[in-house]
């Protein structure tokens, strides 16, 4: 059975920085591309980043890009987002999903339960 | 930047057909998926590459897409279909777009 447990949200002052990860097991981690995809409260789905299962490339949304840093330890089955400078406007629950296959342009075929992030002073 | 439009809401009665749009620029040109979401719940791949369906979901959903339009349609609809679903697609300059989602209410 594919697992994905988020954890690391939390609250955060505006400009501060936050770690999640994303520990993945019930598949062979180390050949999927992976994504963090976001919600506001009450709003829609939002792409963040993606990574592919080597970790050598990455993709980011304008709106995290330069703030935001993905990453993957294979050896460990888990996917990090590194979070810094963070804005009132990143406050939003946090999913890992999986794509369903090793590259990123694909159907994101399971989800994690979400961390939720609240950015706020 | 490539953006999915979809209506804000839908309503079905028992036991009908409900259809969901997605409208997009020539949006036939790409791979088309959906995901349902029922409230303080994760989101759930219901339909993926236009027409098909993941294991575990029943055959009442499915798919089509031509032109500047997707569609989800959800055939004999159920109670437990009431959910958020949004369409998504993979586009060479924005990378994952979702649709702005729609809600889909159970008469």
């Amino acid at each position: 059975e594919v697992r994905l447990l988020e954890s690391g949200g939390g609250l955060v002052q505006p400009g501060g920085s936050l770690r999640l990860s994303c520990a993945a097991s019930g598949f062979t981690f180390s050949s999927s591309a992976m994504n963090w995809v976001r919600q506001a409260p009450g709003k829609g789905l939002q792409w963040v980043s993606s990574i592919s299962p080597r970790g050598d490339s990455t993709y980011y949304a304008d709106s995290v890009k330069g703030r935001f840093t993905i990453s993957r330890d294979n050896s460990k089955n888990t996917l990090y987002l590194q979070m810094n400078t963070l804005r009132a406007e990143d406050t939003a629950v946090f999913y890992c999903a999986k794509s369903s296959r090793s590259t990123y342009s694909v159907e994101m075929d399971y989800w994690g339960q979400g961390s939720l992030v609240t950015v706020s002073s | 930047s490539y953006e999915l439009t979809q209506p804000l809401s839908v309503s079905v009665a028992l036991g009908q057909t409900a259809s969901i749009t997605c409208g997009g620029n020539n949006i036939g040109n790409k791979n088309v998926h959906w995901y349902q979401q029922k409230p303080g719940q994760a989101p759930v791949l219901v339909i993926y590459k236009d027409t098909n369906r993941p294991s575990g979901i029943p055959e009442r959903f499915s798919g089509s897409n031509s032109g500047n339009a997707a569609t989800l349609t959800i055939s004999r609809a159920q109670a437990g279909d009431e959910a958020a679903y949004y369409c998504q697609v993979w586009d060479s300059r924005s990378a994952h777009v979702f649709g702005t989602g729609t809600e889909v209410t159970v008469l």
